[in-house]
């Protein structure tokens, strides 16, 4: 089983869709939590963290369950600039990160 | 200017050549990582260092090394390169204190032929 499992892609959307993605984590130590962006084939850029009580971020909103090791992330009014890739990326113990593979999102007019 | 750089961008090598992947940065970030990435598997770290003195193996450190010759430069080597070798490099820094935010270069393109 890998550490960190992602919805398989890719979700195809019209704009202004709302759009949910999942991950698990099967590492019950692991200690924080996150949502980077990637463009093709460029650098990871940090999204947003994820806490316990759930944070919002404009039209962003991550979620957190460490009883079911589940975190989420909903995308509300979805962008042409959305288009990305989706890394959910897990904090382990000692500092060292570890991504899930990704989910491909595409906005469509 | 960008805080995270790599050098070189894009290389095409040939099986058993010796590369050097270079990454510096300009954050005075103590944390430098080495990830590949491949489609479909995501990124997967390969060395990573917390301080000059410090160097510690990844997921999938075999046929690499690293060196870390200050706080600023991480070097990955490829000592002798062979076609499954061929992925995305990205290199990445972070400043610790657990929160584990990372910063990425915009990567290295390599081609092992």
């Amino acid at each position: 089983r890998k550490e960190v499992e992602q919805d398989p892609g890719p979700f195809n959307v019209p704009e202004g869709a709302t759009v949910a993605f999942n991950c698990t984590y099967s590492n019950s130590a692991s200690q924080s939590f996150f949502w980077y962006r990637q463009d093709c084939r460029k650098e990871p850029k940090l999204l947003m963290s994820v806490y316990s009580s759930g944070n919002e971020d404009g039209r962003f909103t991550a979620q957190l369950n460490r009883a079911s090791q589940y975190i989420s992330l909903l995308i509300r009014d979805s962008k042409l600039s959305d288009s990305a890739t989706y890394l959910c990326v897990v904090n382990m113990e000692g500092g060292k990160l570890i991504f899930g593979q990704g989910t491909e999102l595409s906005v469509k007019p | 200017d960008a805080d995270v750089t790599q050098t070189p961008r894009n290389r095409i090598t040939k099986t058993g050549k010796r590369i050097m992947l270079e990454c510096s940065q300009t954050k005075g970030h103590d944390r430098m990582y080495w990830y590949r990435q491949d489609p479909g598997l995501g990124l997967r770290l390969i060395y990573y260092s917390f301080d000059v003195k410090d160097i510690n193996k990844g997921e999938i450190s075999d046929g690499y090394s690293v060196s870390r010759q200050a706080q600023a430069k991480f070097s990955l080597s490829l000592e002798s390169a062979i076609p499954n070798q061929t992925a995305l490099y990205f290199c990445a820094t972070s400043g610790g204190g657990g929160k584990g935010e990372q910063y990425f270069g915009p990567g290295t393109r390599l081609t092992v032929t």
